[in-house]
């Protein structure tokens, strides 16, 4: 939390409809992540920016895509094409250099499909 | 493929007494190791974290131990209390890109 906005805390979605979730954050840090948590895994990386207009395919890009026009932002949209998509989405961000390279999370959007 | 293995997966400890939680990871390319924290319904927080010249750090309670030889590091926790009970995350990063490679988590419970 802190500085980080995630939007919205539930979501709701049919199958076959594409949903954004927001990512906003005011900490003025370059890097940004998202993730999605499944129960009894780990976090697993959807895609990452590390500057705006530019951000790489992370580990289970499949099914979802990204866009990052402002530092602020960096919205992630789960396409019809992704298969299982009800999970625990989270945010993060980073600002290299720093000496515990820490990433801190937003309070995360939880995605049910119905 | 997962190169950071997590055990347990769940554990349940006395009020004052210590938890443990271990951590072993494969690749040798890592060069940071943070433990997270997480509540329900909540992201992660950074708890604790260690570089590998390092064999052993301590804040507070919490306390690393880094086995770089045997490729595994372990969270202790003293006096362990319930406002501890949360879910724990190792993740290693990977020099080269600086990506977080996670554990699958282990939920712990402090019982009063």
């Amino acid at each position: 939390d802190g500085g980080i906005t995630q939007s919205p805390k539930y979501l709701f979605r049919k199958e076959g409809q594409n949903v954004t979730l927001s990512c906003e954050q005011n900490l003025n840090h370059d890097a940004m992540y998202w993730y999605r948590q499944d129960p009894g895994q780990g976090l697993r990386l959807i895609y990452y920016s590390q500057i705006v207009n530019d951000f790489q395919k992370g580990d289970i890009a499949e099914g979802y895509s990204v866009s990052r026009e402002k530092k602020e932002s960096f919205p992630l949209t789960v396409t019809s094409a992704q298969k299982n998509p009800t999970a625990f989405y989270l945010c993060a961000t980073r600002t290299p250099g720093r000496p515990t390279d820490e990433q801190f999370f937003g309070p995360g959007t939880r995605l049910t499909v119905l | 493929q997962q190169q950071v293995k997590q055990s347990p997966q769940s554990l349940i400890v006395q009020k004052g007494g210590i938890s443990i939680i271990n951590c072993a990871y494969e690749n040798t390319a890592f060069d940071y190791f943070p433990w997270y924290q997480q509540f329900p319904g909540k992201g992660p927080a950074l708890l604790i974290a260690i570089r590998p010249d390092v064999s052993e750090k301590k804040e507070g309670r919490f306390t690393i131990s880094f086995n770089k030889s045997a490729k595994q590091f372990s969270l202790h926790i003293m006096d362990s209390q319930p406002g501890d009970s949360a879910t724990y995350f190792c993740a290693a990063r990977a020099a080269s890109n600086y990506q977080l490679i996670w554990g699958a988590g282990t939920k712990l419970i402090i019982k009063p």
